[in-house]
């Protein structure tokens, strides 16, 4: 099946720095992802849709200068938290679809990021 | 909006047992619904899914879950589990229409087989 990885898997930093994370698939092309966010013994909660070529799409509450997102290939989204701070530690998660990214598509996750601010 | 709730957070179990992990959601509209499953280091991987048609959905490793649109729920089925079940299972719903790809999830229910 398809492949998404994401890099690093887990990242440590001061606050106030700013972290990149990477999320690739590996065998097909996507022209959305998506990125998640997952509390611990929480659900998975939608970040932001990520467009290839164009803005990303973000959900209500998520602030867009705090969580840039960048989709410049058809293989390749990056989600970079700004001035981290502690609040932001969380397990990050993106997916990619399989098709056009349409409502019955099968999403493929990729092993997600986990990243602790202290 | 819609919202999935998983009823259990986690659910312990014998090897060679059945199984039935609960979801229930809420929408104002048709939903499409999914199962994923994720081991542990690993993301999530897809285990079967409602698009249409029958009830009855079947996806891989042996499992099946009913969609019941009456009680809204979408539970998950294995009639014998092995050890290797043994991972963190997460339903959602997408909502159709413009919501495209996105997924809302339920909270996660950790299933342990022992031996």
């Amino acid at each position: 099946g398809a492949v998404v990885s994401q890099h690093p898997s887990w990242v440590i930093c001061k606050s106030g720095t700013s972290v990149k994370i990477e999320c690739r698939s590996l065998d097909f092309q996507a022209t959305t992802m998506f990125w998640y966010r997952q509390f611990p013994k929480q659900s998975l909660m939608l970040m932001a849709t990520s467009n290839e070529g164009s803005k990303a799409t973000y959900e209500q509450g998520v602030e867009k200068d705090k969580f840039l997102i960048n989709h410049a290939s058809l293989t390749l989204s990056t989600l970079t938290v700004t001035s981290a701070h502690p609040e932001d530690s969380s397990f990050y998660i993106c997916s990619a679809p399989d098709s056009s990214g349409g409502s019955t598509d099968t999403q493929y996750f990729g092993p997600g990021t986990r990243l602790t601010v202290l | 909006a819609q919202s999935v709730t998983q009823l259990d957070s986690q659910v312990p179990v014998f090897e060679e047992a059945p199984v039935e992990l609960r979801c229930n959601y809420s929408s104002s509209v048709s939903v499409y619904l999914f199962w994923y499953v994720q081991y542990p280091n690993q993301g999530l991987q897809l285990l079967l899914k409602y698009l249409s048609g029958s009830t009855l959905v079947k996806g891989i490793n042996g499992f099946e879950a009913e969609f019941n649109k009456s009680q809204t729920s979408f539970h998950l089925r294995k009639p014998s589990v092995h050890i290797s079940d043994t991972a963190e299972y997460f339903c959602a719903l997408n909502a159709g229409g413009t919501s495209y790809g996105k997924l809302t999830f339920g909270q996660g229910t950790i299933l342990t087989v022992h031996p």
